[in-house]
């Protein structure tokens, strides 16, 4: 029973390099959502994507982030230029239905650690 | 305005005891959703229990149960008979119903309780 699984777990990046992040939903998911933990915090949403649209990017950073969910392969969240304060673990969800129903139950991946040095 | 509120960073409960974890969330909409999530120092997110905006009866899980007063718009973790193994974060979480293409799909977070259970 794969979960949802992404990679790398963690990733460490020197300041003004790129990072990609990958997420591969679970299977027969086809609704994906990032999140972003700052330390001592709760998770904040940055994006929520079906198989090639990206239907609410309203929570990502207008500059140095993208994310992209396409026909064949996994989720990439994409920072590029990467500042400290990027540092953050970013956890990926998966649902069967997305927006369609209120009772639709996310279920994340390990998360990814990004230590931007 | 903050959608989801926990007020309680820390909490400590003896094992076997029951602990109740304080929710508070604000919405305008009718439908929507609770959700509570699991956080343990691995580092992944379990999810624990959901409750609905209609749904009559609180929600159960096992140990877990949801004190849902909608008047009050609070949603309460009960975890019952603690164990050293519940010691971990946790959050409650929202999704609102709203109309198509609007918050629908995103989960709102709170920031989190830490608790620990002592033998």
């Amino acid at each position: 029973n794969a979960g949802v699984m992404q990679n790398p777990r963690h990733l460490v990046r020197r300041r003004g390099q790129e990072a990609r992040l990958r997420c591969s939903p679970m299977k027969g998911h086809s609704h994906v959502y990032w999140y972003r933990q700052l330390p001592e915090e709760g998770l904040k949403f940055m994006v929520y994507l079906q198989k090639e649209n990206i239907i609410d990017e309203s929570g990502m950073p207008k500059e140095r982030f993208s994310a992209e969910f396409p026909k064949e392969g996994p989720s990439i969240l994409r920072i590029q230029q990467v500042v400290r304060g990027d540092s953050a673990a970013y956890f990926c969800a998966s649902s069967t239905w997305g927006a369609g129903a209120t009772s639709d139950e996310q279920f994340f991946g390990p998360g990814t650690r990004l230590t931007v040095l | 305005a903050q959608k989801i509120t926990q007020t309680q960073p820390g909490m400590f409960v003896q094992e076997k005891e029951a602990v109740t974890l304080d929710c508070t969330y604000d919405t305008s909409d009718q439908s929507y959703g609770l959700f509570w999530y699991k956080q343990p120092s691995s580092g992944e997110m379990i999810f624990l229990i959901y409750q609905g905006s209609y749904d009559e009866q609180n929600a159960t899980e096992g140990r877990y149960s949801l004190n849902f007063q909608k008047a009050r718009k609070s949603a309460n973790l009960v975890i019952s008979a603690s164990q050293l193994g519940d010691s971990a974060m946790y959050f409650c979480a929202m999704r609102e119903g709203g109309v198509r293409g609007s918050t629908l799909g995103r989960l709102y977070f709170g920031r989190g309780t830490q608790l620990t259970v002592w033998p």
